[in-house]
């Protein structure tokens, strides 16, 4: 049972390149979230789906989308990579019968130069 | 600007020492969240306060929700090594909604 798994664990991109990020569950969850974290500023929202099926915005959705592909996966592209964006993403799953608990992936470290 | 404002940002501590950590804020939550993530990981989920007033206790840790459920502490006791990380507060507005993340706390006990 891994939970949830991201993949890559480490991007260098140049400006302009376009790349997915990966994530999967295995724990059956409705919920599933993308964020980045960036020194001094936590975990700030991209976009989130609360089921299959449907995205929404959160926080900080410029310059992303998002393709929740089936239950376990949700993936999140960057279509035109800016240095702005260099940060560290991780995608979560939500347990949904439980009051917002959230299960973190071990993240995506991206570096955009 | 933060929703949540954690203090103090960073805690460098000896052993043995005592720390409690804030989480304040204008807002009313429904709940508040304590995640610790260590580096290279995701953060965990540590413990959910639901009530105002509610004071809960894992082991050496004792979380408390404020009266009016607008902050929380996060007070450890006879601190080790193995507590340093990166402590967040989280807080949802309402079940089911979004959770909000403060900045972070992050603790280095020193042996």
């Amino acid at each position: 049972n891994a939970g949830v798994t991201q993949t890559p664990k480490f991007q260098v991109l140049k400006t302009g390149q376009s790349m997915t990020l990966q994530c999967a569950q295995d724990m059956n969850h409705n919920s599933m979230y993308w964020y980045r974290q960036d020194p001094g500023m936590g975990l700030r929202l991209i976009y989130y789906s609360a089921s299959e099926g449907t995205t929404d915005k959160g926080e900080v959705p410029n310059g992303y989308n998002v393709s929740r592909l089936n239950k376990r996966e949700f993936s999140l592209r960057l279509e035109s990579a800016a240095p702005s964006q260099t940060s560290v993403y991780f995608c979560a799953a939500k347990v949904a019968k439980t009051r917002e608990k959230l299960f973190f992936g071990s993240g995506t470290q991206l570096s955009v130069l | 600007t933060q929703l949540l404002e954690q203090s103090p940002q960073f805690l460098s501590i000896q052993e043995g020492e005592n720390l409690t950590v804030y989480c304040n804020s204008s807002s009313v939550f429904s709940s508040l969240q304590w995640y610790r993530q260590e580096p290279g990981e995701g953060p965990v989920l540590l413990v959910t306060v639901v009530t105002g007033g509610e004071v809960k206790k894992l082991k050496r840790l004792t979380f408390q929700f404020g009266d009016a459920r607008k902050d929380s502490s996060l007070h450890i006791t006879a601190a080790q090594p193995g507590d340093t990380g990166l402590y967040l507060c989280a807080g949802a507005k309402e079940y089911g909604n979004k959770l909000v993340f403060g900045a972070g706390t992050i603790l280095r006990v020193k042996s």
